[in-house]
């Protein structure tokens, strides 16, 4: 299937570093989504990123994508312990069926 | 706004009972969505609506239906429930499409003994 692998699946960081993950695909898309979901909650939408685009900011949020590398990545700055928090790509494939493929999501600690 | 809500939040069914898991948005969105939540699965899409009136099939559709009498409601029907459809299910709505920003309802865990 289409949908993204995160990586890596789990990260452990001290409040004020970066978090960086990554998440790769198999097939060409025309978006790539990244979400945000804290303990016992709905997912909340970060960053939609194009496939025409190279990168996109939000606050301390920066998603990066490489479509000859098919990978995005998401950068967190100056971690809070309130960004611990599962984050998941999800992609829309250019040959798909229209739809979002969620990858499995990856953890991300930050130990105040 | 209230956006997404989902009712229950959590429920326990015995095999073979039926229930309806309820999700409302007030945002005006034609699209609507349902997706289960496994552990180390992601989320996989089990029906959808492009408006009222108007419902489709995703990924996992078996033992559920769906509905769109209003822009604003779109319940989700267990029919026979079965251990395997214990998950914890979110509704999602979108201005734009099945493809565009999704907006989450906060959830419903469901557990079938």
């Amino acid at each position: 299937s289409q949908q993204g692998e995160e990586d890596p699946q789990a990260l452990s960081i001290q409040e004020g570093e970066n978090a960086t993950m990554n998440c790769s695909y198999k097939t060409s898309i025309n978006n790539l989504q990244w979400y945000r979901q804290n303990s016992g909650r709905g997912l909340v939408h970060l960053i939609l990123i194009r496939s025409n685009e190279r990168e996109k900011h939000s606050g301390r949020l920066r998603v990066t994508l490489d479509t000859s590398k098919k990978s995005s990545s998401l950068l967190i700055t100056a971690s809070r312990a309130a960004d611990t928090a599962s984050y998941f790509c999800a992609t829309v494939s250019y040959y798909g069926n229209n739809r979002l493929a969620f990858g499995k999501g990856n953890q991300v600690v930050v130990i105040p | 706004n209230a956006g997404v809500t989902q009712t229950p939040k959590f429920q326990v069914l015995k095999t073979g009972q039926s229930m309806t898991l309820q999700c409302a948005q007030d945002m005006n969105h034609e699209y609507m969505s349902w997706y289960r939540q496994d552990p180390g699965m992601g989320l996989r899409l089990i029906h959808y609506s492009v408006g009222a009136g108007i419902t489709d099939q995703g990924e996992v559709p078996n033992g559920y239906n769906v509905s769109r009498s209003t822009t604003e409601d779109f319940p989700l029907r267990l029919l026979s429930a079965a251990p395997s459809q214990t998950s914890v299910y979110f509704c999602a709505s979108s201005y734009n499409g099945l493809t565009d920003t999704q907006y989450f309802g906060p959830g419903t865990r469901l557990t079938v003994l």
